[in-house]
């Protein structure tokens, strides 16, 4: 299995430019997660989705965050506009459901810098 | 509410020497214990995890882990440390209910010293 996949690595934008960041889970797997990672605040669960439905959204920081999950294998964070601020590394995870003991697969992350 | 704590947010050691990261959890429920690692940039890898089996916890790379009630601990241990070993350790909790969230801590980087 090529584990969970990422896109962009990197993604450089201005202030107010719309960004989506695009993940691909394993195959087989139900749940899904958007991390946050930074310096100043670690690793922070954003929100996650069980059958590509969003089960708990309490970490979206703003309305400007929204992640959707149309179908098994694919999901996307978009954040509309973008503010320096939310330059981090975002993650996603990806995991299935195998007697409550599942961990987490991560992806190798998309870079975002707002400038 | 579960809770993770990391003693220390940088630890060297030297190449060779035995590792050992610190790991406190609070957790009302039988908690479901995991460290990850992550080298530079780079996603998390598991290393290993404690779901109320054995206690002693054996993962990849000679890592180890115990998990004690009375202590409330998970610390991950290598006897001997090595060069590659240099990464980011994290620890975190699930509370094993069925939500499959983690509570990450906040990290510990290790650094190892030729």
């Amino acid at each position: 299995d090529a584990g969970v996949i990422q896109s962009p690595r990197h993604e450089v934008t201005e202030m107010g430019q719309e960004v989506t960041l695009r993940c691909k889970p394993i195959s087989g797997h139900d749940y899904l997660f958007w991390y946050r990672q930074t310096m100043m605040r670690g690793l922070e669960l954003l929100i996650y989705f069980n059958n590509n439905v969003p089960i708990d959204d309490s970490g979206m920081p703003e309305d400007r965050f929204s992640a959707k999950m149309p179908n098994a294998s694919f999901s996307t964070l978009k954040i509309q506009p973008s503010e320096p601020r939310d330059s981090a590394v975002y993650f996603c995870a990806s995991s299935h459901r195998t007697s409550g003991r599942a961990e987490q697969y991560f992806g190798p992350g998309t870079r975002l810098t707002v400038t | 509410a579960q809770s993770v704590t990391q003693l220390g947010s940088h630890v060297s050691v030297s190449e060779g020497a035995l590792v050992l990261l610190r790991c406190n959890y609070s957790s009302s429920v039988p908690p479901y214990l995991f460290w990850y690692v992550q080298y530079p940039n780079q996603g998390l890898q598991l290393l290993l995890k404690y779901t109320s089996a054995a206690t002693l916890v054996k993962g990849i790379n000679g890592f180890e882990a115990e998990f004690k009630k009375s202590e409330t601990s998970f610390h991950l241990t290598k006897p001997s440390a090595h060069m590659s070993d240099a990464a980011e350790y994290f620890c975190a909790v699930s509370d094993g209910s069925g939500t499959y969230k983690y509570i990450f801590g906040t990290g510990t980087r290790l650094k190892v010293l030729a």
